[in-house]
């Protein structure tokens, strides 16, 4: 969806290096979620966060950190990237003033730790 | 624990055939249930969602079935194209005790269907 975007598409990194992944929309929403996509698995949910002073860990936090700069901004950090956190990292938004909120998803950051 | 799984993880199908791609879920409280396209090098999009006060819902060329009996969900394509081919995924959402959702949504393991010309 063009209305949700990340940063960068692509990014190789060494085990130890800090990386930050970008992520903005413009769909007015105020919920944002940062999952990770691995080969076989469905879409596990990093963090999210429903406004910008609510942050919540989803299940599997742990070697992750999240920044809301601003309801449209939502960054996701690795401190210390290690091998294993290669995978898809996807951003979506939905809109919390509806019970029943479709989640739109942004084009994915592929990251390599190698 | 809770789940949301699939029963198939790759389906083929003929162009013009019909496909079923089914999921199951375990907890009995999902109320809203989703089903996402994901092409290759793309994120997920919305194909067709269903409550749980529904058995059936349609959408162009896409049925939803819910079966809260035995916790099954499937989605039904009409026609199948080549440009149907893709990784499906069912999704559950649950909304909280006091009845506003938390948003969060579950995903199952994803079904891979191929199109053949």
């Amino acid at each position: 969806d063009a209305d949700v975007t990340q940063t960068p598409r692509n990014r190789i990194t060494k085990t130890g290096k800090r990386i930050m992944l970008e992520c903005s929309q413009t769909k007015g929403h105020d919920r944002m979620y940062w999952y990770r996509q691995d080969p076989g698995l469905g879409l596990r949910l990093i963090y999210y966060s429903f406004d910008v002073k609510d942050i919540n860990k989803g299940e599997i936090s742990d070697g992750y950190s999240v920044s809301r700069q601003a309801q449209a901004k939502f960054s996701l950090s690795l401190e210390s990237a290690i091998p294993n956190q290669t995978a898809l990292y996807f951003c979506a938004t939905s809109d919390g003033h509806t019970l029943y909120n479709e989640q739109f998803f942004g084009p994915g950051t592929r990251l390599t730790v190698l | 624990g809770e789940s949301v799984g699939l029963h198939l993880p790759t389906l083929s199908v003929q162009e013009g055939d019909n496909s079923i791609i089914n999921c199951a879920y375990s907890n009995s409280a999902s109320d809203y249930f989703i089903w996402y396209k994901q092409e290759s090098g793309k994120g997920p999009q919305f194909i067709i969602d269903i409550r749980s006060n529904m058995d059936k819902r349609q959408g162009q060329r896409v049925t939803v079935l819910l079966n809260k009996t035995v916790k099954h969900l499937s989605l039904q394509i009409a026609a199948t194209q080549p440009g149907d081919s893709a990784v499906y995924f069912c999704a559950e959402n649950r909304a909280n005790a006091g009845g506003t959702s938390y948003g969060k949504l579950t995903f199952g393991q994803g079904t891979i269907l191929t199109v053949h010309p």
